[in-house]
């Protein structure tokens, strides 16, 4: 079973429109840190934000904002006011901390277009 | 800031030849990583090392692979024999003992 999915395997807007990157986990422990890291077409992975799985708190950066929902066990990244240079692959990651795993999970990604 | 450095960029190499990859990472971490993303997929994790030694490692980090910190800076990934398969970007990571990983910038293996 995976244990983050990303359902949208691509997506496309128009630039200054807004985009949702769904990401979905799957986790038995009670203590566990959510990541998104953004892969332009360089190819390195670039860290966005983490969440503890005890702060519910949306968190806001700029045109970024993260929508945590321990209910659904989502962790949706929103871009407002898209621009081209958010143009990527962005993966979503899990850490489990009460496992003893000491690695991240990923999803396999949403791309991102953005048309100018 | 400071970085995980990584070299080559790309590597390439011809079937069953030894490569190996290395990494810089942040000198005051404690725990290292690499990780493969093989084209079009998603980034998979390999092994973590910590304390002079392999803390974990997945299914795919089989024989063939091996990690080594020779000196105080350097952590490198040796793969023996490769196989076409093995052919994927690899990054190195590392991190305090917090949760936030750094990742280098990746080595594009081609195994030709």
């Amino acid at each position: 079973a995976q244990k983050v999915t990303q359902a949208q395997t691509e997506i496309s807007v128009v630039e200054k429109e807004d985009v949702t990157l769904d990401c979905v986990y799957e986790t038995r422990d009670t203590t566990y840190y959510l990541f998104w890291y953004k892969q332009p077409p360089s190819g390195e992975l670039v860290f966005l934000i983490r969440r503890n799985s005890f702060d519910e708190q949306n968190e806001i950066s700029g045109r970024y904002s993260w929508n945590f929902q321990k209910s659904t066990s989502s962790f949706n990244f929103t871009i407002t006011a898209s621009q081209v240079v958010d143009s990527a692959v962005y993966f979503c990651a899990l850490l489990e901390r009460q496992t003893g795993a000491n690695n991240l999970f990923f999803g396999t990604g949403t791309r991102l277009t953005v048309i100018p | 800031e400071p970085e995980v450095t990584q070299t080559p960029s790309h590597q390439v190499t011809q079937m069953g030849q030894e490569v190996i990859l290395r990494c810089v990472p942040i000198s005051n971490h404690l725990y290292f990583y690499w990780y493969r993303q093989i084209l079009g997929q998603k980034v998979e994790f390999l092994v973590s090392f910590y304390n002079n030694e392999i803390s974990e490692k997945s299914e795919i980090f089989d024989d063939q692979f091996s990690v080594e910190r020779p000196d105080g800076s350097n952590f490198t990934l040796k793969i023996r024999s490769t196989k076409l398969e093995d052919s994927a970007m690899y990054f190195c990571a590392s991190k305090t003992g917090g949760e936030k990983l750094f990742f280098g910038s990746g080595t594009q293996l081609s195994v030709l």
